[in-house]
């Protein structure tokens, strides 16, 4: 199974500031993907990153909010930009392996927004 | 689109007592259901998957999930319950053809007490 190591693992932030997080994998993989779990909720995909291409966001997320790189096929960042306290979150890197496409996590990014 | 309902946002139970957390989707096509569980302060991991083949799927560490067409479900049980099951289980789907992009349900929280 991959290992999906996230930089920083948590962080205090000011509103108005601009966060990138790390997604690390140690092996490459095609697809990658951001979820953002709020605070007593259950996680929204953000985006679909894939190497060589722009990432696609779903519905409400939006590049300047998000924007994201896919520099090679094994790391990915997330930028959450000018942040506000809604944006206090954890978000979680994943990423596609073998054949049935099982989606492995990883911890997660705790991000509080003050 | 596709929707995955936990009807149950927390569920309590005695250790070795059975357990049964619900989830049930809602989609127009064919679907791939998953339940992950993410222990506290750690990031998700998959505890069991439905893909094609027999209804009736089971972890390592005694869960069991059936899917189950007609009423559109993937109840997930454990005949008796240990205190180290304590977690949050989500249940997810994901559409044939769909990227492996996967919807969320809103998580159900298990405690089990002594």
């Amino acid at each position: 199974s991959a290992v999906i190591s996230q930089k920083p693992s948590r962080d205090i932030c000011q509103r108005g500031t601009s966060l990138t997080i790390q997604c690390q994998v140690d092996s490459q993989v095609t697809m990658m993907f951001w979820y953002r779990q709020q605070p007593g909720q259950s996680l929204t995909l953000i985006a679909t990153a894939n190497q060589g291409s722009e990432a696609t966001y779903e519905s409400g997320f939006v590049i300047d909010k998000f924007p994201i790189s896919r520099p090679n096929l094994t790391f990915s960042t997330l930028t959450v930009s000018n942040m506000s306290p809604e944006d206090s979150s954890i978000y979680l890197c994943s990423v596609v392996q073998g054949v049935t496409g099982e989606l492995f996590f990883g911890e997660g990014s705790r991000l509080t927004v003050l | 689109a596709q929707s995955v309902t936990q009807l149950d946002s927390q569920v309590p139970v005695f250790e070795e007592a059975p357990v049964e957390l619900r989830c049930n989707y809602s989609s127009s096509v064919s679907v791939y259901l998953f339940w992950y569980v993410q222990y506290p302060n750690q990031g998700l991991q998959l505890l069991l998957k439905y893909l094609s083949g027999s209804t009736l799927v089971k972890s390592i560490n005694g869960f069991e999930a059936e899917f189950n067409k007609s009423q559109t479900s993937f109840h997930l049980r454990k005949p008796s319950v240990h205190i180290s099951d304590t977690a949050e289980y989500f249940c997810a789907v994901s559409l044939w053809g769909g990227g492996n992009k996967l919807t969320f349900g809103t998580g159900t929280q298990l405690k089990v007490e002594l």
